[in-house]
């Protein structure tokens, strides 16, 4: 079966500006988990979504959203873009919420790298 | 809080070598243990996990036993290969911490031929 698909793979932004990154998750999988991968920092949770709904919300400024639409489909937005947001995002997908049970494995797709100017 | 802990990388080893990485972890629970690998260009996947004490994970050679009393989790593999190059990330799991996965920052292992 088909596995997560993130789109773009590669997009070049300038300070300021704002960019939409998709993620498709296996089908029939309900949670979208979003992470924001840096040489510096390492893997940062950003957000979950399950069943439309955000879950969980990890530390980082509100010009960081996303959402989640019916067919599981998750998008993420930031706004404003800054420098330091250039990075790795990484999409994952679970069937139930990522961290309620040891047999919710997280399976990723191979991310959209963003690089801001 | 909750966090784990990884040795610093990169790890350098010429292939058939022996590999240990190492992966601490604190967290008020009995959380489940995973190591994830990303190969490059590619997202990260599932290596082993573990849900319990005592429990030990493997997969392609690789093996991690949950060890409670030292809270530890470490990785080890008896003799690498070229194509194991790729960057490993220890986590955690807690279903009483909102359902969060944490992750380690990762290791950077290099095998040479």
């Amino acid at each position: 079966k088909a596995g997560v698909t993130q789109t773009p793979r590669y997009l070049i932004k300038t300070r300021g500006q704002q960019v939409t990154l998709s993620c498709s998750p296996i089908s029939g999988h309900r949670s979208v988990s979003w992470y924001q991968q840096t040489p510096g920092q390492g893997l940062q949770f950003l957000f979950e979504y399950f069943s439309e709904t955000q879950r969980n919300k990890g530390n980082f400024p509100g010009r960081f959203s996303g959402r989640q639409f019916s067919n599981s489909r998750s998008e993420m937005n930031v706004s404003t873009l800054e420098l330091g947001d250039s990075a790795l995002y990484l999409c994952a997908s679970t069937l139930g919420l990522a961290g309620a049970s040891g047999a919710n494995v997280l399976t990723f797709g191979a991310g959209s790298r963003l690089t801001v100017l | 809080g909750d966090s784990v802990t990884q040795m610093e990388g990169p790890v350098t080893l010429s292939e058939e070598a022996f590999l240990t990485i190492n992966c601490t972890y604190t967290a008020t629970g009995y959380p489940s243990l995973f190591w994830y690998v990303q190969y490059p260009g590619e997202g990260l996947q599932l290596l082993l996990k573990a849900t319990k004490a005592d429990d030990k994970g493997s997969n392609k050679g690789f093996e991690a036993t949950y060890r409670k009393e030292t809270t530890s989790f470490h990785l080890e593999k008896g003799s690498v290969q070229v194509s194991d190059s790729a960057v490993y990330f220890c986590a955690l799991s807690l279903v009483d911490r909102d359902d969060k996965i944490i992750f380690g920052k990762g290791t950077r292992l290099h095998i040479l031929p």
